[in-house]
C-alpha cells in the first residue's frame, strides 16, 4: 500500500469547472512535489513545496493553483482548465527538505478535462 | 545539461529469461541514480538507488543494477522475468541538492508467456 494517499483516484471536468486534487502523507516527509505525467510520457514536475512553502514552480499555467495547509496536506486546485491538461497528476514526497531524488508517490488522479 | 538516455522504448522478453534495461547518463560528476516502476493505473515506485556506496545495488523484486563510470551506464537487470514485471520503467538521475530529478523517457517492459 501507497504512504502517500491521493483523492480523488479519477475525476472529470469541465472547462468552467473549479475542482481540486488532494494529497496526503503520514512518513512525516519535508518536501512535497505535484507532476503531471501523460500517457507514454516520464512525469513533468511542476511544483516543489519545501516546509510547506513553495520552492519550485515550473512555469505552471495560473490555472493550477497549489496549495499546503500543512506538512501532511498537498492540494492543487484547477479552474479553467483545457483538454490538453487532462493526464494523470501524481503527487510524491521525499524525506530531505529540499528536491531528492528518491521520491515516494501516490497512486494518482487521473484527470479528464471535457 | 544532466540527461538520462533509456535504449528501447519497448522491450519484450519471455517468461524467464534475462530482463536487462539500458539507461545512460550524461555528466562529468557521477549523480545520485534511480530506478522506478509504474504499473498500469498506478503511481512510481522505487526499485533502487544508487548513491556511491557500492557499484552493485540490489532492489526489490529481484531488480539489480550495475552503476558503471567508464560507460556512464547504470543498466537494470533481473535474471529471471516473471509476468508480473510487465511495467514501465523509468531510469532517473539526481544531480545535486537544490537541483531536480530528471526522468528518463521510459521502457516498457512487455513478458512473453
Amino acid at each position: 500500500d501507497t504512504e502517500v494517499t491521493q483523492t480523488p483516484k479519477h475525476l472529470v471536468m469541465g472547462m468552467t469547472n473549479k475542482k481540486s486534487l488532494k494529497c496526503e502523507q503520514h512518513m512525516g516527509h519535508r518536501a512535497m512535489y505535484w507532476y503531471k505525467q501523460k500517457a507514454k510520457k516520464p512525469p513533468e514536475l511542476m511544483f516543489v513545496y519545501s516546509y510547506e512553502k513553495l520552492s519550485i514552480n515550473e512555469s505552471v499555467p495560473s490555472r493550477f493553483s497549489p496549495e499546503c495547509p500543512n506538512s501532511s496536506l498537498l492540494n492543487l486546485h484547477l479552474h479553467a482548465l483545457q483538454p490538453e491538461d487532462s493526464a494523470l497528476y501524481l503527487c510524491a514526497s521525499s524525506q530531505d527538505d529540499r528536491p531528492a531524488g528518491e521520491l515516494f508517490f501516490g497512486e494518482g488522479s487521473r484527470l479528464t478535462v471535457l | 545539461a544532466q540527461s538520462v538516455t533509456q535504449l528501447g522504448s519497448h522491450v519484450s522478453v519471455s517468461e524467464g529469461a534475462l530482463v536487462l534495461l539500458r539507461c545512460n547518463y550524461s555528466s562529468s560528476v557521477p549523480p545520485y541514480l534511480f530506478w522506478y516502476v509504474q504499473y498500469p493505473n498506478q503511481g512510481l515506485q522505487l526499485l533502487l538507488k544508487y548513491t556511491s556506496a557500492a557499484t552493485l545495488v540490489k532492489g526489490i523484486n529481484g531488480f539489480e543494477a550495475e552503476f558503471k563510470k567508464s560507460e556512464t551506464s547504470f543498466h537494470l537487470t533481473k535474471p529471471s522475468a516473471h509476468m508480473s514485471d510487465a511495467a514501465e520503467y523509468f531510469c532517473a538521475a539526481f544531480p545535486g541538492p537544490d537541483d531536480k530529478i530528471i526522468f528518463g523517457k521510459g521502457t516498457r517492459l512487455h513478458i512473453l508467456p
